[in-house]
């Protein structure tokens, strides 16, 4: 099984609401990402959990707060977010060692008004 | 992150005909991955590259890891309309971290 899920699939949120995303990996990976995809480019990466712990921030805006509940669960927290943020959010997971194939799921489209 | 080159960009063909596709670097890769994108979906895994040479198919898709590992290759066969979608080549580096071409767009001729 290869699957990540995530939820919701769409999200449309207020620039003052405070919403979650939220993704299950059950393949074992102690791996976890969030990415941020905008239209026709690739995924841009914002977070990198390993063994629960966040390892990478990539000088993401502080609106954004990941969460990792236990070494199945990513949480993407969304606070006072701007238009501009709106775009797929994926997440991904993969093994902790090589070859770091990372396996993504379907994605939560995120529109903020 | 490492840059990774994909070309083309885009791309209209007849169905039925091949594909081909290739993904450029100016460092070394130990692992070439290729993914398929459908418009509001994730990517899913296609072919996993590991060693220099290697030719690896899955159904009617081929990808080959280059000799000199700056370079990878994605091939399609009697292509079909399900085809269309968005193509990247990635490639870890620091570690679990990918990085990513910038996606070549499959639009088939019905």
């Amino acid at each position: 099984d290869t699957e990540v899920t995530q939820t919701p699939k769409h999200l449309v949120m207020g620039m003052t609401n405070k919403k979650s995303l939220k993704c299950e990996q059950h393949m074992g990976h102690r791996a976890m990402y969030w990415y941020k995809q905008k239209a026709k480019k690739p995924p841009e990466l914002m977070f990198v959990y390993s063994y629960e712990k966040l390892s990478i921030n990539e000088s993401v805006p502080s609106r954004f707060s990941p969460e990792c509940p236990n070494s199945s669960l990513l949480n993407l927290h969304l606070h006072a977010l701007q238009p501009e943020d709106s775009a797929l959010y994926l997440c991904a997971s993969s093994p902790s060692g090589p070859p770091y194939e990372q396996y993504f799921g379907p994605g939560t489209r995120l529109t903020v008004t | 992150g490492q840059q990774l080159n994909q070309s083309p960009q885009s791309m209209f063909i007849q169905e039925g005909e091949d594909v081909s596709m290739n993904c450029t670097s100016s460092s070394i890769f130990n692992t070439w991955l290729w993914y398929k994108q459908d418009p509001g979906e994730g990517p899913v895994l296609l072919i996993a590259l590991y060693k220099a040479g290697e030719l690896t198919s899955n159904g009617r898709l081929t990808a080959q890891f280059g000799i000199t590992r700056k370079d990878s290759f994605l091939n399609i066969s009697a292509s079909i309309p399900s085809d269309v979608g968005i193509y990247f080549c990635a490639g870890p580096w620091a570690g679990n971290m990918l990085t990513f071409g910038g996606g070549t767009r499959l639009m088939v001729k019905p």
